[in-house]
Formats: structure tokens, C-alpha cells, sequence
């Protein structure tokens, strides 16, 4: 059974804060990995990252795949107010078009 | 363009009772796939269509179903609700060459 794990659950830190979000994940045949961030209801696609393209940036916010460690992170610099929400991490393996997704990580950034 | 549109927003049902959720993609979007999320869970795919097909199914019991019609727009029913089914249902929709899908503002279904 398809796995993805995300850590840490929840993160508090202040306006202008670096964090690192973690998502690793055990699936069968890997295809793409993707993140969301879910303010209220609609999770928000943020950024794919696929076997031929390890490295995305927009922004303040960048991720990186790392294929031997079956990993990904989340990085996002100089954290605004705006910045606080859920962040889902969610892979894509197999033939299937389904996506598994992790418990998501709650980040709440303080003024 | 006009995003992914949930119909209700909200929902309030009792034990036993059966409900029909809507979802109206992107236009252009000809697949449609729905998630439950939970506290507990987190989101749980439950099934997408392509051309009023079902072309995946999640491990779900079979009083939930769903739909799609010609245009794209997709229903999901759940039959003799239970408390469990208490859940935010979203709705996603795509091309079918891309995973980059959008997701609708979700129905909130409280059993009660």
C-alpha cells in the first residue's frame, strides 16, 4: 500500500522565519510527487516534481525531490502572515491516476 | 477562467439518509476525481471519471458512487449515511495528460 509521510504536523514561527517542510513517501512505481497548500477548503497547487525535473522555485517557496532518499522538502524563506496554512504533500505512482496524499503539515506564522 | 464549483457548500443529513453532491470542472477539463477529507484520514481518493467513465476507485464501500455526464460535470451519491461520512468532499479536475489538478472549495457534509 502506497505511503507518504509528512512532518513536522505543525510548525509555529514568526514573520521573516526560513522553514523546511518534509514529505517522504514509499509508493510502488513512483511518477510525480506534488504539493498543495490549503488555506480553508480548495487546496491550491503549488508545485510537481517529477523524475526529470528534481527542483522547482517560485517565489519564496522552493522544493526539491530527492530520488535516492524518496524524499521531498518544502522550503519557504521570509514567512508572511499569509504563508499560514495547511501544506500537503501528495504522490502519484503506478498506472493510476489517484493521488495518496500525507496528513499535511499546519503552518501557522506569527506577526 | 471560472475555477472548479462545488454544489452545496454546506450539508446537514441524518443517519440513513442518502445525498447527491455536484461539481462542475474547469471547462476544458474532461476529468473529474473526488477525495474525502477527514481530521483523522486527511484526504482519501474515493474516485475519478473521464469521459462519463469511472476510471479509478479508492477503497470505499460501495454506497458511495458517482457520476459523470456529457459535459463534464460530476456527481457523487452516498447512500445510508453514517457519521462517519462526516467529511469535507472535494472535487478536482484536470486534463487528462496533466496532474496538476484544481480543486474545488469542497461540501461539507455533517451526519448527524
Amino acid at each position: 500500500e502506497d505511503k507518504v509521510v509528512q512532518s513536522p504536523l505543525s510548525l509555529v514561527v514568526h514573520e521573516g522565519d526560513t522553514v523546511t517542510l518534509n514529505c517522504s513517501y514509499e509508493v510502488t512505481n513512483f511518477r510525480s510527487l506534488l504539493w498543495y497548500k490549503q488555506e480553508k477548503k480548495a487546496p491550491t497547487f503549488l508545485f510537481m516534481l517529477t523524475s526529470s525535473g528534481i527542483e522547482k522555485k517560485s517565489g519564496r517557496l522552493s522544493s526539491i525531490l530527492d530520488k535516492k532518499e524518496l524524499s521531498s522538502i518544502l522550503n519557504i524563506t521570509a514567512t508572511q502572515t499569509g504563508d499560514s496554512a495547511i501544506y500537503l504533500c501528495a504522490v502519484h505512482s503506478g498506472s493510476a491516476r489517484q493521488l495518496t496524499f500525507g496528513s499535511g503539515t499546519q503552518l501557522t506564522v506569527l506577526p | 477562467k471560472a475555477g472548479v464549483t462545488q454544489t452545496p457548500r454546506y450539508l446537514i443529513k441524518t443517519r440513513g439518509q442518502q445525498v447527491t453532491l455536484s461539481c462542475s470542472p474547469i471547462s476544458g477539463h474532461r476529468s473529474v476525481s473526488w477525495y474525502q477529507q477527514t481530521p483523522g484520514q486527511g484526504l482519501q481518493f474515493l474516485f475519478e471519471y473521464f469521459s462519463e467513465t469511472q476510471r479509478n476507485k479508492g477503497n470505499f464501500p460501495g454506497r458511495f458512487s458517482g457520476r459523470q455526464f456529457s459535459n463534464s460535470r460530476s456527481e457523487m451519491n452516498v447512500s445510508t449515511l453514517e457519521l462517519g461520512d462526516s467529511a469535507l468532499y472535494l472535487c478536482a479536475s484536470s486534463t487528462w495528460d496533466s496532474y496538476g489538478y484544481t480543486f474545488g472549495s469542497g461540501t461539507r457534509l455533517t451526519v448527524v
